[in-house]
Formats: structure tokens, C-alpha cells, sequence
């Protein structure tokens, strides 16, 4: 089955500048990858996706990237918010068994 | 309004005594799972649904089961809770595999 690794746990950035997550998979039959954000006691929601037929996607201040040939895709975050601390999940799949989550990283915006 | 409603929210229970955790989506999805979440080790898929009478384990499947006789129903039993199994339960659906999940609010077991 799918593997995803997920860096790092926790990251620490200062308001206003830009987080970057990486998340690794396994699998290259894997044709999905989201991006979930899950605030404190609440439950993970959709933020942004990527298909393996695209190797950019952008909304706003957030963007996915995917490189299908080192199997590796990456969350960007610009010029961060205090609103955009939260548990960020990547997750990787798309086939008859789901989506297989990361460990999450803990983003931390610094006042 | 669109939703992916579990029940309880909250439950406290004994070891050994059978429990049942409801998950209702009401947009028509055919993709329906079970995660659990614990710190450390992010979201492990338990089982899921592609559509009514079509179930499978998921990667953490011991001791739970799993029924999807409608649509838009897929309950959780645990036919012999243990408190290894103390936890926080999300349930998501989907159109389909390839689509983003909607979770549920999420239901935090404890085993005691």
C-alpha cells in the first residue's frame, strides 16, 4: 500500500514570512494528493489538491507543488497569518483504498 | 446545508461493552471511511466503503467492523472495546476515490 512521510512535525516561522511542508510517497500509481488543515479540536478541512497530471497549483496565499519523478509534493505558505497556525496534513492516493495521511506538521506563526 | 454528521461526540466506556459510532453524509457520496487520529501518528484509515454492500479493511482494522447497508449511513462497532482503542474517530465521504474527503466532527472514545 501507499506510504506518505511527512517534514517536518513542527515548524516555527515568524508573521509574515512564507512555511514550506514536504511530503513524500510511495506509491507512483497514486494520482491524488490533498492538503488538510485542522485546527485545535477541530475536525482536518480541504485547503488545496493536486492531480499527478499537474505539477503546480496556486489559491491566494497558498500553493501545492508535485514532481511526480522524485514522488515528492510540497504545501507553500506566503506571507503567513496567525490564523494559519494549525495542523497541516498532506495525504496521497486516489486509488480503491482512499488516502493515506502524513504524521501532520504542527505550524507555529510567531507574533 | 452539507454535512458529515457522527454521533456521539463524546463517549466513555467500559472494557468488553459493544458500542456503535453513527456516520450520516447527506450529499450522495458513493466513498465513505473510518480514520483514527492519535498524536504522533497522524490519520490511519480503518475501514472504507466505495458503495452500499462493498466494504474493506483499511490499515488498522482489528477489532473494529463496518456496515454500509445505505448510502448514507456507515457505523463503526467496536464488539469488544479495549483501551487501545481509546482514540479520536473521524468519519469522511466522498463522490469518489479520487476526490477530496469531508469529515465528520469527529468522536473521541475513551476506554476504561
Amino acid at each position: 500500500g501507499e506510504n506518505v512521510e511527512q517534514h517536518p512535525s513542527t515548524l516555527s516561522v515568524q508573521e509574515g514570512d512564507s512555511a514550506v511542508i514536504k511530503c513524500t510517497y510511495s506509491d507512483s500509481a497514486s494520482n491524488y494528493f490533498p492538503w488538510y488543515k485542522q485546527e485545535l479540536g477541530k475536525r482536518p478541512q480541504l485547503i488545496i489538491d493536486i492531480r499527478s497530471n499537474v505539477g503546480e497549483k496556486k489559491d491566494q496565499r497558498i500553493a501545492v507543488t508535485l514532481n511526480k519523478t522524485a514522488k515528492h509534493f510540497s504545501l507553500h505558505i506566503t506571507e503567513t497569518q496567525p490564523e494559519d497556525s494549525a495542523v497541516y496534513f498532506c495525504a496521497g492516493g486516489g486509488g480503491a483504498d482512499g488516502l493515506t495521511f502524513g504524521k501532520g506538521t504542527h505550524l507555529i506563526i510567531q507574533p | 446545508e452539507a454535512q458529515v454528521t457522527q454521533n456521539p461526540r463524546y463517549l466513555i466506556t467500559v472494557t468488553g461493552k459493544k458500542l456503535t459510532v453513527t456516520c450520516s453524509q447527506n450529499m450522495n457520496h458513493e466513498y465513505m471511511s473510518w480514520y483514527r487520529q492519535d498524536p504522533g501518528l497522524g490519520l490511519r484509515q480503518i475501514y472504507y466503503s466505495m458503495n452500499v454492500e462493498v466494504t474493506d479493511k483499511g490499515d488498522v482494522p482489528e477489532g473494529y467492523k463496518v456496515s454500509r447497508k445505505e448510502k448514507r449511513n456507515f457505523p463503526l462497532i467496536l464488539e469488544s472495546p479495549s483501551p487501545n482503542q481509546t482514540s479520536l474517530y473521524f468519519c469522511a465521504s466522498s463522490f469518489g476515490t479520487g476526490q477530496g474527503y469531508t469529515f465528520g466532527s469527529g468522536t473521541r472514545l475513551t476506554v476504561v
